[in-house]
């Protein structure tokens, strides 16, 4: 079975700083998916951003990037400019191809990310 | 735009007491399922559907079942509803068994 490690319980940054959140994950598939959710106090699960397996270019939305090391099999999130709004718990997720076993979201226990003013 | 649709968003229940939690998707998503969410411990899967007429356990199956009569809707029953239940409750769709899913806005049970 596919295991998801967040080893930060929680991460506190200042206001426009970087920070990176760290997963580490356990596979013995080539292709699968991973991917970052936010979710804020509201309790609503957002995807932050997706990457392909398949794929050797980081994925990149606005302020939030990834460094994905397949060999090493990490999968990191930095957050550019941090702003009030990131405040949330930060889920790293992975899925496998079909027929990988049981089909959905093996997720890590999250990240609670404080954005100091 | 509803996309994912779960209800209710709160419930007590006593020891013993059965309960649907519906979910709905407008999307028309082939894949549908169901995850807990328990503190210090992620989201874990229930039950999955990849269609209409098939449903498959997940990680913590036992205590709930599910079905899947139509592409729309996947609810969740709690047949004897236990201290354990207690959790926040997701539904959860995608377009196919690949790729980023789509939440609802969680339902959190209690059981007393």
């Amino acid at each position: 079975a596919q295991t998801v490690t967040q080893s930060q319980p929680e991460m506190s940054v200042q206001e426009a700083e970087t920070v990176t959140l760290s997963c580490t994950y356990d596979t013995s598939e080539s292709d699968y998916y991973l991917f970052w959710y936010k979710q804020p106090p509201s309790r609503q699960m957002i995807l932050v951003i997706r990457q392909e397996a398949y794929k050797q270019q980081n994925a990149t939305e606005n302020r939030f990037s990834v460094n994905f090391q397949k060999a090493a099999k990490s999968f990191s999130l930095k957050i550019s400019d941090s702003q009030l709004g990131d405040a949330a718990m930060y889920f790293c997720a992975y899925r496998s191809p079909p027929g990988g076993g049981a089909d959905g979201l093996t997720f890590g226990k999250g990240t609670h990310l404080i954005i100091q003013p | 735009n509803a996309g994912v649709t779960q209800t209710p968003k709160f419930q007590v229940l006593k020891t013993g007491q059965s309960m649907t939690l519906q979910c709905a998707q407008d999307m028309n998503h082939e894949y549908m399922s169901w995850y807990r969410q328990d503190p210090g411990m992620g989201l874990r899967l229930i039950h999955y559907s990849v269609g209409a007429g098939i449903t498959d356990q997940g990680e913590v199956p036992n205590g709930y079942n599910v079905s899947r009569s139509t592409t729309e809707d996947f609810p969740l029953r709690l047949l004897s509803a236990a201290p354990s239940q207690t959790s926040v409750y997701f539904c959860a769709s995608s377009y196919r068994r690949i790729g980023e899913l789509f939440f609802g806005e969680g339902s959190r049970l209690t059981v007393l």
